[in-house]
């Protein structure tokens, strides 16, 4: 079936580095991609989203990059900083309407 | 604007029993969605409601259920519970017309 997947279950980075998580998608006709933040006991925290008819989208110190070509989209985050731990998840509404489909997830470790 | 709230927290019950959980999405939010997430098999759709019918399906057994009142808070239950559904319940709304889903901070279900 279509599913939404992430190259790297965990990312570390430096403080102060830039960040970027990866995720493939595998249905061509999704049209709306979308990236969440979750922290540990918390429910998933939207961070930024992109249509399909864009390639690139710029949000406060974050930036997702669409690729139809290959199907991948990425989350560039800029000066990593600690409270950015968390695990990242990409999704696609690959069902349709207002079901997503998320991806496995990748987590983000900020090393001081 | 308050954010999606889900009530109670945190649950425990024994298997063969049911549950009901409660969300209330933001105000003037009218579609509410609802997932399961765990580490098995991650963040899965289990169906969304809008103007109290549901709109959506994913591929869940009958045993979960859900509705929608006329002020868009949602209830969602489970029948005859199994271990397999212990889980973190989250619940998402939507402005009509728009496709951003804001996630409450889930009620945990633990089934022993």
């Amino acid at each position: 079936g279509e599913s939404v997947g992430l190259h790297l279950p965990t990312l570390s980075v430096q403080e102060g580095d830039n960040s970027i998580i990866n995720c493939a998608y595998s249905n061509s006709a999704s049209d709306y991609f979308i990236w969440y933040k979750q922290e540990s006991g918390k429910g998933p925290q939207f961070i930024i989203d992109i249509r399909s008819n864009m390639d690139k989208r710029q949000g406060q110190r974050v930036t997702v990059l669409l690729n139809k070509t290959v199907k991948h989209l990425s989350l560039q985050i800029a000066a990593t900083q600690p409270g950015d731990s968390a695990v990242y998840f990409c999704a696609d509404n690959t069902g349709g309407g207002n079901k997503l489909t998320f991806g496995t997830g990748t987590q983000l470790k900020v090393e001081l | 604007k308050a954010g999606v709230t889900q009530t109670p927290r945190y649950l425990i019950k024994t298997r063969g029993q049911q549950v009901t959980l409660s969300c209330s999405p933001i105000s003037g939010h009218r579609s509410v969605s609802w997932y399961q997430q765990t580490p098995g098999q991650g963040l899965q759709f289990l169906f969304e409601y809008f103007s109290e019918t549901q709109r959506n399906k994913g591929n869940f057994p009958g045993r979960f259920s859900g509705r929608q009142f006329s002020n868009s808070r949602s209830e969602m239950n489970v029948s005859t519970l199994e271990l397999g559904d212990s889980a973190l319940y989250l619940c998402a709304s939507t402005e009509a017309g728009a496709d951003t889903q804001y996630f409450g901070p889930g009620t945990r279900l633990t089934v022993l």
